[in-house]
């Protein structure tokens, strides 16, 4: 069974840095594209990075380009977000996603405010 | 302009059938797209519905029933998310997405009324 376990998240004043992690199982992780979708209390989905399974190409919504990092570690299954400069309007829920965004976590809730 | 539209809303019966758009903006050719759809409920996270291209290319969502179907409308520019015999227990968002120049674009979503 495919699981995806979203942590990190939490308070951050803007202009803060804050990684968050996804653990990944039941699945040949590695051979897949995995990606970051985020969600805004109430409102609708929008993806936010994705990288391929050898972590050598990654794409990014304009709104994060240059400020966030996706990154994965295939020995320990793991994947990750590391956002720096973050704003007010980053402030949602983000989701780890598989591939073809069949599978999801259960997110982790960041709040960016002062 | 957003790359994928969707209505805010829909209303349909229980037993019912309803018929859900996403229409891709007018310089995208929704002729070799792949429409993905996923719905959500309140406090829960996104379950993937299906994907469809053609009669040929489609993948229905693991553990989807078939009363779930897609089709796409190419006189419109639209992907089309069919769901038979409604259920109250259907009431959800409902949203389409598609891979366009290596990135993805979520429609804006439908939230589907059953009553």
């Amino acid at each position: 069974e495919v699981q995806l376990v979203e942590s990190g998240g939490g308070l951050v004043q803007p202009g803060g840095s804050l990684r968050l992690s996804c653990a990944a199982s039941g699945f040949n992780f590695g051979n897949y594209w995995v990606h970051w979708v985020r969600q805004v209390p109430g409102k609708g989905l929008v993806w936010v990075a994705r990288i391929s399974g050898d972590g050598t190409r990654s794409d990014y919504a304009d709104s994060v380009r240059g400020r966030f990092t996706i990154s994965r570690d295939n020995a320990k299954n793991m994947l990750y977000l590391q956002m720096s400069s973050l704003r007010v309007d980053d402030t949602a829920v983000y989701y780890c996603s598989h591939e073809n965004l069949d599978y999801w976590g259960q997110g982790t809730l960041v709040t960016v405010s002062s | 302009q957003a790359v994928v539209t969707q209505p805010p809303s829909l209303s349909a019966s229980p037993g019912a059938s309803a018929s859900l758009t996403c229409t891709l903006r007018s310089d995208i050719n929704i002729g070799t797209y792949r429409v993905h759809w996923c719905r959500q409920k309140p406090g829960s996270p996104p379950q993937y519905l299906l994907w469809y291209n053609s009669d040929s290319d489609k993948r229905q969502g693991s553990g989807v029933p078939s009363r779930f179907s897609g089709s796409k409308d190419a006189s419109a520019n639209a992907g089309i998310l069919l769901i038979s015999g409604l259920e109250t227990e259907d009431e959800a968002d409902y949203y389409c997405m598609i891979w366009h120049r290596s990135l993805v674009f979520f429609g804006g979503g439908t939230k589907l009324t059953v009553l």
